[in-house]
């Protein structure tokens, strides 16, 4: 596609309940990342893939949070039993590969925990 | 480990008004740089950008260029307009790497 597309734009969820978020990157582009943006802060690194394979899921804040990219394309981060403090943007980037390169940024999802 | 400071904000400033926004950073190896704006309610788009030392990254009348001597990267702008409110956050990612690290970003509040 055009941009990095990510959806739902905005999403309000009851807590305890299970929430998909997701990624549709620049085609072409083999390097995607989460970042979640809580108020007022900086962005917060989760994961990365290169391809469908995620070598760095260090930044994942427990074990209620997954991720998966199929096809080296779509990726969908999965956040089960949600808290309240797990309101906040959730933003998806791509990449080309070859590194030193800009990342592309996504609208971001708005999740909201209530 | 890799890293980016900026100055805390929020800064706010009168129309035409000159900006200066610091930022530095540590990095092993030779990073490139970046200066993102987060406008209200989107996400990040690029600004511009520098890939080695020197290099002046330019783009909407905004200009930073990369100081290896002073590991730093400043973002600048003559006169700034009330539409260039927005949140700017600086980047860097180093070669062989992935992650792009980000400083915390620094809010921009232009006043007509």
């Amino acid at each position: 596609g055009a941009g990095v597309s990510q959806s739902p734009s905005n999403k309000v969820t009851e807590k305890g309940k299970d929430v998909e978020l997701r990624c549709d990157p620049i085609s072409g582009h083999t390097a995607l990342y989460w970042y979640r943006q809580s108020l007022g802060q900086g962005l917060e690194f989760l994961i990365y893939f290169q391809g469908n394979s995620a070598p760095d899921k260090s930044g994942l804040p427990s074990d209620r949070f997954s991720a998966e990219r199929t096809g080296g394309s779509v990726s969908t981060l999965t956040i089960q039993r949600t808290q309240q403090e797990d309101s906040a943007v959730y933003l998806c980037a791509s990449s080309e590969p070859t590194g030193n390169t800009e990342a592309f940024f996504g609208q971001g999802t708005r999740l909201t925990v209530v | 480990g890799n890293s980016v400071t900026q100055m805390e904000g929020p800064v706010t400033l009168s129309e035409e008004a000159f900006l200066t926004i610091n930022c530095t950073y540590t990095a092993t190896g030779y990073p490139s740089l970046f200066w993102y704006v987060q406008y209200p309610g989107e996400g990040l788009q690029l600004l511009l950008k520098a890939t080695k030392a020197d290099d002046k990254g330019s783009n909407k009348g905004f200009e930073a260029t990369y100081r290896k001597e002073t590991t730093s990267f400043h973002l600048e702008k003559g006169s700034v307009q009330v539409s260039d409110s927005a949140v700017y956050f600086c980047a860097l990612i180093t070669s062989g790497t992935y992650k792009y690290i980000f400083g915390t970003g620094t809010r921009l509040k232009v006043l007509a």
